[in-house]
């Protein structure tokens, strides 16, 4: 089983540009999540799914929106990049219909912004 | 505020050594707590959580209620237990729940 995958790996881009970060799990997880990671802050919320077609905000939710397209897909987009969204982004699922807690991490996407 | 707090930035250890990596949370309620690790260039997995009351990998957590703490042990620490240690607290209740996570402490085994 691949569980969560995340696209890209790595990513570079300029101040102003957008991107999507691609997310995808093939667990029947009914909740996905987006979380960053940067150093001294451990991992923020951005936002979240709690089931196919409706997503909601987490902590830090401002410059970024989501899609849950299906139930295996749930999508980041970044429309004007700027310097201080730099960081690493981890997708997460969850079966919380037979409880929380138990996330299923992706391998993260280094996002750089120049 | 729900939060998780974990003072230690870095903890570093002997081989050998036992280890206690802290966590304290602030929630009203009755709550779910876990412990994930992040191994050099590896993604994020659960370590243990707290109502399994299990032990993983001879790590162990006890849910201290009256001190709101939940600290990492293990008695004898070996080299690859170096990781980055994070706990965290369920917030919420049913499909909506989410998980809160501490900054991290990032354990360091020395030969």
């Amino acid at each position: 089983n691949a569980g969560v995958t995340q696209t890209p790996k790595f990513q570079v881009l300029k101040t102003g540009q957008s991107m999507t970060l691609q997310c995808a799990q093939d667990m029947n997880h009914n909740s996905m999540y987006w979380y960053r990671q940067d150093p001294g802050m451990g991992l923020r919320l951005i936002y979240y799914s709690a089931s196919e077609g409706t997503t909601d905000k987490g902590e830090v939710p401002n410059g970024y929106n989501v899609s849950r397209l299906n139930k295996r897909e749930f999508s980041l987009r970044l429309e004007s990049a700027a310097p201080s969204q730099t960081s690493v982004y981890f997708c997460a699922s969850s079966d919380t219909l037979q409880g929380g807690g138990g996330y299923t991490f992706g391998s993260g996407t280094r996002l750089t912004v120049v | 505020a729900q939060r998780v707090t974990q003072p230690e930035k870095l903890l570093s250890v002997f081989k050998g050594a036992p280890v206690e990596l802290k966590c304290n949370y602030s929630y009203s309620g009755s709550p779910e707590l876990f412990w994930y690790v992040q191994y050099s260039r590896q993604r994020l997995q659960l370590l243990l959580r707290h109502i399994s009351r299990e032990s993983i990998k001879g790590f162990t957590a006890d849910l201290n209620k009256g001190e709101t703490s939940f600290h990492l042990k293990k008695p004898f620490a070996q080299e690859e237990d170096s990781a980055m240690y994070y706990c965290a607290l369920l917030k919420g209740g049913g499909a909506t729940n989410k998980l809160i996570f501490g900054t991290g402490t990032l354990l360091a085994v020395q030969p």
